[in-house]
Parts: structure tokens; C-alpha cells; sequence
């Protein structure tokens, strides 16, 4: 099956830094990436949808200068969670949707950030 | 895309059958029925995912009522590594707006030794 790689599957950072995740798609070209956060105990919730060359959309409540999303190119969408700060603690968690794959979403195996 | 419903918890026997239930009653002619699961602190997983008719692959078989309103996704032999969050997901393909996967709760399934 497809593979969707995200990286670092883990950081810690101390609260003001920035974090930046990113999520490849390995062997198909993602036309449309989903950023989801996941805090304990609770379901994904989307944070935004990237296409390739244009700008993402958030959804409500997503500050769009604190989480910002690139995606570049058909193979790379990256998360950057800027000044982060201990609220910002969570599991993210991104998927793919690629051309010729149906309507099949694969999902990366999410990144644990802990900000201290 | 319409509502599900899933109860939160169920057990099942390590190599007996695992039967989850979710109802979607409001489900449109033009919607989906998909499947994910979820293993603790790993991303979510595609198993299976049908419109009208029963469907079968490597993993597990999913079964939609001729009514389309509920489905039941079987796990024929649980093992302890089926232990995971379950999500009953349906949307219709193409979708203007978000092309996402609405989460909902899932049921969470034990594997029991």
C-alpha cells in the first residue's frame, strides 16, 4: 500500500522555539495533505488542508501564523508550529489523498510534541 | 457527511471473531462506509471501506444492512495486535469543502488473552 512518512515521530522543545514536522508521501504524488492534532484520549481533529501550490485552509479556530503549512512540492507538506508553547502539546498527525488513489486517506505515523 | 454512531468500548477473545457495530442512518445514496483503526500512539490505518455491497480483503469484512442505515466490520481472528480505536467513517467521494475523514470517537477494542 501507499506509505506517507512524517517526521520526527517525536521532539521536545522548550516553550517560545519553533517546531517544524514534516510528511512525505513515498511512493505517490499527494495532491491534497491533512494535518490533524490529537490531544490524549480524543479522536483527530483537522487542523488544515494543503494543496500542492496554493495555500492551505484552516479550519475554525486554527490560528493559520502559528501552525503554518507548506506544501512545495507533490511529495512534501511541512507543519511548523511556531513560538510553541506547552498548549501546543499534542500528537499531529498527517494524511494523504493521492492522484489515482480513490478516496483512500494514508496517514503518516504521527509526531508527539512536548513543549516544556 | 453523515453522522455514526459506535459504542465506546468492546472485548473480544484473542482468535475468536471481533464484530463492531456502527449505525449511520442518515447516510446519503452517494456516501461511503470506510473503516480505520488506530493503535496506540501510531497514526490511523485504512482496512476497508464499501457502499452497497459486502466487502472482503486481507483484513477484515465489512457487511452494510440492504437498508444501508448501519454496518458491521469483522475481524474474523482477533489477535492481541487487532487491540486498537475503530473508526466507522462515511462521506461521499469527492466532496466539495473539506476532502477530509471526520473522526468521531470509535469504539475502542480490548484483544483478550
Amino acid at each position: 500500500g501507499a506509505v506517507v512518512s512524517q517526521h520526527p515521530s517525536r521532539v521536545i522543545c522548550k516553550s517560545g522555539t519553533s517546531v517544524k514536522i514534516e510528511c512525505r508521501s513515498l511512493d505517490f504524488q499527494a495532491t491534497t495533505m491533512f494535518w490533524y492534532r490529537q490531544f490524549p484520549k480524543q479522536s483527530l481533529m483537522l487542523m488544515a488542508t494543503s494543496n500542492e501550490g496554493s495555500k492551505a485552509t484552516y479550519e475554525q479556530g486554527v490560528e493559520k501564523d502559528k501552525f503554518l503549512i507548506n506544501h512545495a512540492s507533490l511529495t512534501l507538506s511541512t507543519l511548523t508550529v511556531t513560538s510553541a508553547h506547552p498548549e501546543d502539546s499534542s500528537f499531529y498527525i498527517c494524511s494523504a489523498r493521492g492522484q489515482g488513489r480513490g478516496e483512500k486517506l494514508f496517514f503518516g505515523s504521527g509526531t508527539q510534541l512536548s513543549v516544556l | 457527511d453523515a453522522k455514526t454512531t459506535q459504542p465506546p468500548s468492546m472485548d473480544c477473545a484473542e482468535g475468536r471473531a471481533a464484530n463492531l457495530p456502527c449505525n449511520h442512518s442518515t447516510i446519503s445514496g452517494n456516501e461511503y462506509v470506510y473503516w480505520y483503526r488506530q493503535i496506540h500512539s501510531q497514526g490511523p490505518q485504512y482496512i476497508i471501506h464499501g457502499l452497497k455491497n459486502n466487502e472482503t480483503n486481507e483484513m477484515a469484512s465489512l457487511i452494510i444492512t440492504e437498508d444501508r442505515k448501519s454496518s458491521t466490520l469483522i475481524l474474523p481472528h482477533a489477535t492481541l495486535r487487532d487491540t486498537a480505536v475503530y473508526y466507522c467513517i462515511v462521506r461521499a467521494p469527492r466532496q466539495t469543502g473539506a476532502n477530509n475523514l471526520f473522526f468521531g470517537t470509535g469504539t475502542r477494542l480490548t484483544v483478550i488473552p
